[in-house]
């Protein structure tokens, strides 16, 4: 089984500041971890995805994610908060890349940038 | 390139009418295909995935259906639809093997009133 769990539901920085957005994982075989981004009433985008490489993953838009087995996380940071940064992020985990993989997501993280 | 489409974008429907939302992707084949829910405050849920033409398994039980009549089609269906089925429902596709993403439509809202 798989699950992520992504603590609290809504962080608020200022313009400029650093972005932290936690997740952390279960899984019975070694994961293969995502953050996406979705915008109001738009699909999800995808930022970044460990599969298994380096586990410092550079995503779009400044952000990254560092995959720490020891701690069972996959937390996505941005040096510096931008207005356009501001939407929901979902961590998500897949233990299985063949036939039957599928994504199991955390509930999501509002983001919101103060001027 | 690889495309994926969804619609309709936004449906509002009665309580008790059928329902039938399509996704196709273009540009790949033999994908696995995925339907998801996203209540409010609920995150996503998986509802159905499909590895192959006819190939059909269901995550959650409830009032939905899902068929895939065409490789690269993918349908998501009601009979009748009940008031806790509003949400915005997004599909997604996926390149068998490791290493690759999956990547989501644009999403159809879908309110019943």
């Amino acid at each position: 089984a798989q699950s992520v769990t992504q603590l609290g539901s809504h962080v608020s920085v200022s313009e400029g500041a650093l972005v932290l957005l936690r997740c952390n994982y279960s899984s019975s075989v070694p994961p293969y971890l995502f953050w996406y981004v979705q915008y109001p009433n738009q699909g999800l985008q995808l930022l970044l995805k460990y599969t298994s490489a380096a586990t410092l993953v550079k995503g779009i838009n400044g952000f990254e994610a560092e995959f720490k087995k020891s701690e069972t996380s996959f937390h996505l940071t941005k040096p510096s908060a931008h207005m356009s940064d501001a939407a929901e992020y979902f961590c998500a985990v897949s233990s299985d890349t063949g036939a039957n993989s599928k994504l199991t997501f955390g509930k999501g993280i509002t983001l919101s940038v103060r001027p | 390139s690889q495309t994926i489409h969804q619609w309709p974008a936004t449906l509002v429907q009665p309580v008790g009418s059928p329902l039938s939302l399509e996704c196709t992707v273009e540009g790949t084949s033999n994908p696995n295909l995925y339907w998801y829910r996203q209540a409010a405050g609920r995150g996503l849920q998986l509802l159905f995935y499909s590895v192959g033409i006819g190939q059909i398994s269901s995550e959650v039980p409830q009032n939905l259906s899902a068929s895939r009549p065409q490789d690269r089609q993918f349908i998501l269906s009601s009979k009748k639809l009940l008031l806790s089925d509003s949400g915005f429902y997004l599909c997604a596709w996926r390149k068998k093997g490791p290493n690759y993403g999956y990547t989501f439509g644009s999403g159809t809202r879908l309110t019943v009133v």
